[in-house]
């Protein structure tokens, strides 16, 4: 079965660090661009992050940029998401998202095709 | 970075009806936009890539169309199953921008 499951969620006081991680299976994570997406419980989701393929090209939102840092081990079919300088605002479920790439005629789309059940972060003292 | 705006926030709907919800672009994003479908406690799942294409497995209930900056998701017969909120999400360029949701409720 194709899935992602992450861990490493928990409380951490404001000014702390936690690292994410995102186990992937049934299929070769090298072969994929990963991304974090955060929802706020009873919010929309909200875009955090980008990888390509071989952890050499990365994006992130303004809102963590500096602070978080996106990773990956291919070998170990893992994506990590490290955190720091944490703030209440970073409260949230993290989800990790496999990136597709659709062909539809000669164009490609991605989209975010397999989803993680999301790993809860608090920040709170 | 590009505004995704959603209408309607929420709607009520019986089983049956159809509904349609809009997702419009603070600029052209061609067809680079995705819609999910996100119920209480889950992930969200995706429906619709390229704006149109319909993903594997989802009920062909579901349909997508626009271009350019305004684009819709279409329920042509409401179920059970389908009350949940929806989001849009542009996969133009960086950062992606979700639409803020549309909560499909039971009349």
């Amino acid at each position: 079965e194709v899935q992602l499951v992450e861990s490493g969620g928990g409380l951490v006081q404001p000014g702390g660090s936690r690292r994410l991680s995102c186990a992937a299976s049934g299929f070769t994570l090298s072969g994929f661009w990963m991304h974090w997406v955060r929802q706020v419980p009873g919010k929309g989701p909200v875009w955090v992050s980008h990888i390509n393929s071989d952890g050499t090209t990365t994006q992130y939102a303004d809102s963590v940029k500096g602070r978080f840092t996106i990773s990956r081990d291919n070998a170990k079919n893992t994506l990590y998401l490290q955190m720091n300088s944490l703030r209440a605002e970073d409260t949230a479920v993290y989800y990790c998202t496999r990136d597709l790439d659709f062909v539809v005629g000669t164009a490609h789309f991605d989209a975010f095709d397999i989803w993680g059940q999301g790993t809860m972060v608090t920040v709170s003292s | 970075a590009i505004q995704m705006t959603q209408s309607p926030s929420s709607l009520s709907a019986s089983v049956g009806d159809r509904v349609t919800i809009t997702c419009r672009a603070s600029q052209a994003i061609r067809s680079d936009l995705g819609w999910y479908q996100q119920k209480p406690g889950e992930a969200p799942k995706l429906l619709i890539y390229a704006a149109s294409s319909l993903y594997s497995e989802v009920p062909s209930r579901f349909s997508g169309s626009g271009s350019g900056t305004d684009f819709t998701l279409t329920i042509s017969s409401l179920q059970p199953e389908d009350f949940a909120t929806y989001y849009c999400l542009q996969d133009y360029n960086y950062p992606r921008t979700f639409g803020q949701g549309t909560k499909v409720e039971i009349k």
